[in-house]
């Protein structure tokens, strides 16, 4: 089975500023989906950025990029210039590239933003 | 237009009654998602269906059922609510040859008295 970890559960980052966060993730698989998902206190849960994993080449939305270490299993979030509305929940999410696999979460990191 | 809808988005209901949580996607997918998310904020998926078929049934109590009525819908019957049943529950769809983006409804918050 695999699993997802996010190993902050919060992080707090100046106006403006970047901030990374971390996933980790264990697979046997070698073809799959990586995802970040946005939760605000709403609780809709957004879709900020995906990473297929036979693309060496990182994912870029905006001020969205990840970092994605196949090897090492490893699948970071960056946020540049941070803004007030980024406050919120992310979630790491895995998905096995066949099927209707549902997706697996990590347990999210809180991220609060600093006027 | 709402792409996944839920009703209800609040649901409080006492321990031993049956509940129903309603979900619709005007997207035209054909798969169909029940996750749920508990005190801690941890997600977890429940069910997946595919064209009326259920997929994935994770170890979930058999107090839960789903219901597919057809591919744009998908609802989540749950019969005798315990406490430990108080979660969001977000229903997700997407396309089978298409399925690594799922779409997300708002969450049904239940609280279970």
């Amino acid at each position: 089975a695999q699993t997802v970890t996010q190993s902050q559960p919060e992080m707090s980052v100046q106006e403006a500023e970047t901030v990374t966060l971390s996933c980790t993730y264990d697979t046997s698989e070698s073809d799959y989906y990586l995802f970040w998902y946005k939760q605000p206190p709403s609780r809709q849960m957004i879709l900020v950025i995906r990473q297929e994993a036979y693309k060496q080449q990182n994912a870029t939305e905006n001020r969205f990029s990840v970092n994605f270490q196949k090897a090492a299993k490893s699948f970071s979030l960056k946020i540049s210039d941070s803004q007030l509305g980024d406050a919120a929940m992310y979630f790491c999410a895995y998905r096995s590239a066949g099927g209707a696999d549902g997706l697996t979460f990590g347990k999210g990191t809180h991220l609060i933003i600093q006027p | 237009d709402t792409a996944v809808s839920q009703t209800p988005k609040y649901l409080v209901t006492q321990m031993g009654n049956d509940k129903s949580i309603k979900c619709e996607q005007n997207l035209g997918h054909d798969t169909m998602y029940w996750y749920k998310q508990d005190s801690k904020k941890f997600l977890k998926i429940m069910f997946s269906y595919n064209n009326k078929e259920l997929i994935i049934n994770e170890t979930v109590p058999n107090r839960f059922s789903p219901k597919s009525p057809d591919k744009a819908h998908l609802n989540l019957h749950i019969n005798s609510l315990e406490l430990g049943d108080s979660a969001v529950y977000f229903c997700a769809s997407s396309h089978w040859t298409a399925s690594y983006e799922q779409y997300f409804g708002p969450g049904t918050r239940l609280t279970v008295t």
